[in-house]
């Protein structure tokens, strides 16, 4: 696609509940990112993928969060049993050449979890 | 470790008026630095990038900024603001071997008509 598609736009979830967020980057790209971004906060890395490779995921702020790329595309972001504290917004975002930064990274318009 | 320090949460301009976002970086090693643009509801825009070739660097929409290794700074200008710079601009420096971008907690940039 044209950009970094992020779904759903807006989910509230119970808490204790599971939760899952999709991102579809742009086709081709190699790397993929998630961000979390509470409010009023700038955005803190929470996993990277080359491919379908999870190369690092030092961000996860718990066991509770869970990233996929089975196949190098797609990717999920899975919360399981939410708290309080995960209501953010999740960004997803996509880049062409690994860790180049002079490729430049796509980011998705995110979603935003509301955990009440 | 690598991180940024954003000088100003809030700036407020009065239009036709220059634009001054200061950011100030740490990094162990030779930085890439950027700016994100955040209009509300849409997602993060490059503004600029320093990838260590020109100090200063033009980005889209006549902003600037220029990198200052003796003052560790990368500060955001424009000559004249126009009401649709109304956002929320990020200062990055990029993390580490992955790629990873650390983020400034950001200022919000407020132009009076």
């Amino acid at each position: 696609g044209a950009g970094v598609s992020q779904s759903p736009r807006y989910k509230v979830a119970k808490r204790g509940q599971d939760v899952a967020l999709r991102c579809d980057p742009i086709s081709g790209h190699v790397s993929l990112f998630w961000y979390q971004q509470a409010l009023g906060q700038g955005p803190e890395f929470l996993t990277y993928f080359q491919n379908e490779a999870q190369l690092d995921k030092s961000g996860l702020p718990s066991d509770r969060f869970f990233a996929e790329r089975p196949e190098g595309s797609v990717s999920t972001l899975k919360i399981q049993r939410t708290q309080q504290e995960d209501s953010a917004v999740y960004l997803c975002a996509s880049s062409l050449g690994g860790t180049n930064l002079n490729y430049g990274y796509t980011f998705g318009s995110g979603t935003r979890l509301t955990v009440v | 470790a690598q991180s940024v320090t954003q000088l100003d949460s809030h700036v407020s301009v009065s239009e036709g008026t220059p634009v001054l976002l200061r950011c100030n970086y740490s990094s162990s090693y030779s930085p890439s630095l950027f700016w994100y643009v955040q209009h509300p509801n849409k997602g993060l825009q490059l503004l600029l990038k320093y990838t260590s070739a020109a100090t200063l660097v033009k980005g889209i929409n006549g902003f600037e900024a220029e990198f200052k290794k003796s003052e560790t700074s990368f500060h955001l200008t424009k000559p004249s603001a126009h009401m649709s710079d109304a956002a929320e601009y990020f200062c990055v420096v990029s993390g580490g071997s992955q790629g990873n971008l650390i983020f400034g907690k950001g200022t919000k940039l407020s132009v009076k008509p």
